[in-house]
């Protein structure tokens, strides 16, 4: 599958700053990439599909104007949580189908723990 | 409405043993069946995938069984080892166009004791 990277691991910000994640693809050109978000001993939500050139495609309840997607480039996607609150503080995990084909599977980047005080 | 419904939530099982995870889906379109494996504070890594036009692969210890007509599908782990200790995911998507997403289970926590 794709070599993803995610950034950063980990962050901590105060309650209404803004927080920007990166997924980066390193080895495949995605037009497309998926953010998922992950409670404590709880399955993956997605949140929102990235597409590259376009704007993102948000999953229902899924605030657009918190969490603003960017897809510049067929290997860059962010994820940049607004004004941040505690009830943001969670797991967040960037996904990057192969192919359209979704037999050649699907790969993870190691999620970023985000934690707002 | 939750289309892939995972279990058992949490399994406990001996080294040596066998560990089995049941899925059961809804929507018949799916047509990509992957489980996942996750450690605490990483992102899910690919374990096995099946599709639909098979009923059963085997890779090393691990071993997907897709049953059709009853919508279900499991992962079994033979001689299970305390480094799987983790939690496994089971997804369906379907292929084609926007519409590849994955829709994951529930999740199951296995703890396999020494």
């Amino acid at each position: 599958g794709a070599v993803v990277s995610q950034h950063p691991s980990w962050v901590i910000c105060k309650s209404g700053t803004s927080v920007k994640i990166e997924c980066r693809s390193l080895d495949f050109q995605a037009t497309t990439m998926f953010w998922y978000r992950q409670f404590p001993k709880q399955s993956l939500m997605l949140m929102a599909t990235s597409n590259e050139g376009s704007k993102a495609t948000y999953e229902q309840g899924v605030e657009k104007d918190k969490f603003l997607i960017n897809h510049a480039s067929l290997t860059l996607s962010t994820l940049t949580v607004t004004s941040a609150h505690p009830e943001d503080s969670s797991f967040y995990i960037c996904s990057i189908p192969r192919t359209a084909v979704a037999y050649y599977g699907y790969t993870f980047g190691s999620g970023t723990r985000l934690t707002v005080v | 409405q939750q289309q892939v419904k995972q279990s058992p939530q949490s399994l406990i099982v001996q080294k040596g043993g066998i560990s089995i995870i049941n899925c059961a889906y809804e929507n018949t379109a799916f047509d990509y069946f992957p489980w996942y494996q996750q450690f605490p504070g990483k992102g899910p890594a690919l374990l096995i995938a099946i599709r639909p036009d098979v009923s059963e692969k085997k890779e090393g210890r691990f071993t997907i069984s897709f049953n059709k007509s009853a919508k279900q599908f499991s992962l079994h782990i033979m001689d299970s080892q305390p480094g799987d200790s983790a939690t496994y995911f089971c997804a369906a998507s379907k292929s084609g166009g926007s519409n590849y997403k994955l829709t994951f289970g529930k999740g199951t926590l296995l703890t396999v004791n020494p």
